[in-house]
């Protein structure tokens, strides 16, 4: 079974917006990581988060995470056209990854 | 040249025949993963292996067997393909120390007629 959920299932925003993405999952974690997956293709890692962290960045990414409320975001700053793809949380617990069932994002040019 | 290659990349099969994809990863990796992916399902584990002599079932191994044959090449078999195997599959592997990023291939697009 799926561990992390994201919300919304889709998202469709103009270039230049920003995009938010969460997710949520419902046991302990040693990590949650954030993947992109453009149509059809495999997922390409993002960023990783550790459980004792509360928030990272890279380039226009920033993750959160709350591990009291179990959920997770990824924030897309000036969002591109080419930002257009499905966006993935796993959740990591020892040895087992889970991954969500994705958010499919559209920016609109 | 991409660190993980899956073959073929597109196949059309008839229900009953048995099949076999196959992955191959120079990451150097130890461990290796194979996923499958249904719209609006993400990815689901079917089996993953940690190195050569373990192989381990994931969530949903049913109906499916897989082969380490080295620590670069890592193959599932669908022995008797039925319909609702029909879906996108993906290997993966990891270092399995931090930072545990995964590594996936490109794909495959496996459909049962």
């Amino acid at each position: 079974s799926q561990q992390g959920e994201e919300d919304p299932q889709a998202l469709s925003i103009q270039e230049g917006e920003n995009a938010t993405m969460n997710c949520s999952y419902k046991t302990s974690i040693n990590n949650l990581q954030w993947y992109r997956q453009n149509s059809g293709r495999g997922l390409v890692h993002l960023i990783l988060i550790r459980s004792n962290e509360r928030e990272k960045h890279s380039g226009r990414l920033r993750v959160t995470l709350d591990t009291s409320k179990k959920s997770s975001s990824l924030l897309i700053t000036a969002s591109r056209a080419a930002d257009t793809a499905s966006y993935f949380c796993a959740t990591v617990n020892n040895n087992d990854m889970r991954f969500g069932a994705g958010t499919r994002l559209t920016v609109k040019p | 040249d991409a660190d993980v290659t899956q073959t073929p990349r597109n196949r059309i099969t008839k229900t009953g025949k048995r099949i076999m994809l196959e992955c191959s990863q120079t990451k150097g990796h130890d461990r290796m993963y194979w996923y499958r992916q249904d719209p609006g399902l993400g990815l689901r584990l079917i089996y993953y292996s940690f190195d050569v002599k373990d192989i381990n079932k994931g969530e949903i191994s049913d109906g499916y067997s897989v082969s380490r044959q080295a620590q670069a090449k890592f193959s599932l078999s669908l022995e008797s393909a039925i319909p609702n195997q029909t879906a996108l599959y993906f290997c993966a592997t990891t270092s399995g120390s931090y930072p545990y990023e995964q590594y996936f291939g490109p794909g495959t697009r496996l459909t049962v007629t």
